[in-house]
């Protein structure tokens, strides 16, 4: 079955500097790659998704890059606010597999003053 | 995007009980998942409710313990049953399909003491 892995578990960053999320996943199926972000509480909320016939998608401060070759793609924050603070999480879905999400482990971003 | 409404947001339930969590759409979604996310974890997933049939369960989770109705495409309920403490988790209902996103419900927070 599939597995996503993802790095790093914490990440910390000033205002207004980059975070960088990356993940990898190992089955070559898997053609759907959203990111979540869950605030304490919360459920998971979709900021973003990839799909395997793109390289890259932006949504403002968010980007999202796929290397299918690879088997990774990465979430990119940019302008960091202390609002982006929480707990991501990656995951991958082959639309063979029943359409089954797998998750990553998740990262926890704090973003300092 | 759909719009998901899980009941109970949260409970505490005594050990030997059990709780049903009801899960409700506001249009129709050919596929829904229910996922458990432990203590400071990842999602997994629970099994795939399937309108009119049985559910498909994953590994590490069976009928017994979690048993899932699907009567139509906008609704569906996960039952917890003989709750122990080691159940106290976030349960979440998901929906996805091949050419969908992937959102989810707020949860149901569960406590069992």
């Amino acid at each position: 079955g599939e597995n996503v892995e993802q790095h790093p578990s914490t990440l910390s960053v000033q205002e207004g500097d980059s975070a960088v999320i990356k993940c990898t996943y190992s089955d070559s199926a898997s053609n759907y790659f959203p990111w979540y972000k869950q605030e304490l509480g919360k459920g998971p909320q979709l900021i973003i998704d990839i799909r395997s016939n793109v390289g890259e998608k932006k949504d403002q401060r968010i980007a999202v890059t796929l290397n299918k070759t690879a088997k990774h793609f990465s979430l990119h924050i940019t302008e960091t606010q202390p609002e982006d603070s929480a707990v991501y999480f990656c995951a991958a879905r082959a639309t063979g597999g029943g359409n089954k999400l797998t998750f990553g482990t998740g990262t926890q971003l704090k973003v300092e003053l | 995007s759909a719009v998901i409404s899980q009941k109970p947001s949260r409970d505490i339930c005594q050990r030997g009980t059990s709780l049903t969590i009801q899960c409700q759409v506001d249009s129709q979604v050919t596929m829904m998942f229910w996922y458990r996310q432990q203590p400071g974890q990842s999602l997994t997933l629970i099994a795939t409710a399937n309108q009119g049939s049985e559910a498909t369960y994953e590994s590490g989770f069976v009928i017994d313990k979690f048993p899932i109705s699907r009567p139509n495409l906008t609704f569906s309920t996960l039952t917890v049953s003989n709750m122990s403490p080691e159940d106290s988790s976030i349960y979440l209902c998901s929906l996805g399909s091949p050419n969908t996103e992937a959102f989810f419900g707020q949860g149901t927070r569960l406590t069992v003491v």
